[in-house]
């Protein structure tokens, strides 16, 4: 069975305020998603990074995958109060079980 | 273009009763997936189908199951409901037969009581 550990579990922090968010794993993914999800919501797609040691940029976001492809960080910059909600990261792999593995979640709350 | 459609979005229903929940993917996506959210367990995969095919299935019991149709638009269904089925399901469309890129809908929330 994959699974995806994300770290923390919740992050509550001030506006302006840089953070971090992990996402790890024992297993290989062939791509590794983020999603983020407001209440009430489905999740929504962030970003996907597919080869190992690539970085991606996204205005404030910034994200990373692991040399090894068994891992990811999400980083954000000044966050804002719209930044507020749950982050999930999702591995994909094809290697016979095409379906995505879900993280635990980082709900993260960023107070004004 | 129209995102993924859940219906209906909140339902409420006893211990015992059944409840079928369905799912309009996106025009040409051939791959819905179904996850349950709940604050205690996060996102856990249900099943997905592609053609109207289970291809893959979670680690559930046989009182959840579903089906896709001719158009790609999905039904679940849950029978004999237990009070931990309370949750958010979440439907998600994908274009090719790889899920290497989800849209979810907004879900439907679930309460058993």
């Amino acid at each position: 069975t994959q699974l995806l550990e994300q770290s923390p579990q919740f992050l509550s922090i001030q506006e302006g305020e840089n953070l971090t968010v992990y996402c790890n794993s024992s297993s290989v993914f062939s791509s590794l998603q983020w999603y983020r999800q407001e209440p009430g919501e489905g999740p929504v797609l962030l970003v996907t990074v597919v080869t190992g040691g690539e970085v991606k940029k996204l205005k404030r976001l910034t994200f990373q995958f692991g040399d090894a492809r068994k891992d990811s960080s999400l980083h954000i910059t000044a966050a804002q109060t719209g930044d507020t909600g749950l982050y999930l990261c999702a591995g994909h792999n094809n290697f016979g079980n095409e379906k995505l593995t879900f993280g635990t979640g980082t709900r993260l709350t960023i107070i004004p | 273009k129209a995102g993924v459609t859940q219906t209906p979005r909140y339902l409420i229903k006893t211990r015992g009763q059944q409840v079928t929940l369905s799912c309009s993917p996106i025009s040409g996506h051939r791959s819905v997936s179904w996850y349950q959210q709940t604050p205690g367990q996060g996102l856990q995969f249900l099943f997905e189908y592609f053609s109207e095919t289970q291809r893959n299935k979670g680690n559930f019991p046989g009182r959840f199951s579903g089906r896709q149709f001719s158009n790609s638009r999905s039904e679940m269904n849950v029978s004999t409901l237990e009070l931990g089925d309370s949750a958010l399901y979440l439907c998600a469309s994908s274009l090719v037969s790889k899920l290497t890129e989800a849209f979810f809908g907004q879900g439907t929330r679930l309460t058993v009581v």
